[in-house]
């Protein structure tokens, strides 16, 4: 059973409308919780981070975090064809073992004109 | 200020060689940590050095080593090279290397691209 578990897509939506991205964990001791966006051929960047529950909004981006689901999501309002790319979850459990993230496999997302 | 930079860019290797990459780490972070990313899935966990010492490893085989020089830049390994290892192996630096990753996340490089043929 994967860690991270991320749709694949692609999630196909208009410009102008929210586009919503889910990610779940299984790990409960999970703290950090982060936002990757990854154009192709490119290194992923972070957009956001997320360590209580409920939801963080920045700009155009909320993320929104479940600990009892075990549960994150990312919404981006007015969704731009530039914000087609590759989204990947990424889950931190903080131990003895260091700080190493978990990442999901990254829902694909494609804004159409 | 520059941010995390990897060397080569691009590299194209055979089967059984060896192949060292590079990572030089945001002044000031002194964790460096290495990810293998395959085509189509997201980065894989391979180590992560804190001032100097390792402090995780991720399920690779020991063909993958690396280590962290005093100035907390990074090698990473790979002795016998697959076809499997073909992928784009990212290095991320932090500031700290132990408890949650702060708000400011990883920071990655731009990555190498490896080909094994």
């Amino acid at each position: 059973q994967k860690e991270v578990e991320q749709n694949s897509g692609p999630l196909s939506v208009p410009e102008g409308a929210i586009a919503s991205l889910n990610c779940t964990y299984s790990d409960r001791g999970s703290q950090s919780f982060f936002w990757y966006r990854q154009y192709s051929g490119k290194s992923p960047e972070l957009i956001m981070s997320i360590y209580s529950n409920g939801d963080k909004e920045d700009g155009r981006f909320t993320a929104q975090l479940n600990k009892a689901s075990q549960y994150v999501s990312l919404l981006i309002r007015d969704s731009q064809p530039s914000d087609s790319a590759t989204y990947l979850c990424a889950v931190n459990v903080a131990g003895n073992a260091g700080n190493m993230l978990t990442f999901g496999g990254g829902t694909r997302l494609m804004v159409k004109p | 200020d520059a941010g995390v930079t990897q060397s080569p860019t691009h590299l194209i290797k055979t089967r059984g060689q060896q192949v060292t990459l590079r990572c030089s780490p945001i002044s000031g972070h002194k964790s460096v940590s290495w990810y293998q990313q395959v085509l189509g899935q997201g980065p894989q966990f391979i180590f992560q050095y804190y001032e100097k010492e390792e402090r995780g490893r991720g399920n690779f085989p020991d063909r993958f080593s690396a280590r962290q020089f005093p100035n907390y830049s990074s090698e990473l390994n790979v002795n016998a090279l697959l076809l499997g290892d073909s992928a784009l192996y990212l290095c991320a630096s932090s500031l700290q290397g132990n408890g949650p990753i702060d708000s400011y996340g990883y920071t990655f490089g731009s990555g190498t691209r490896l080909t094994v043929v």
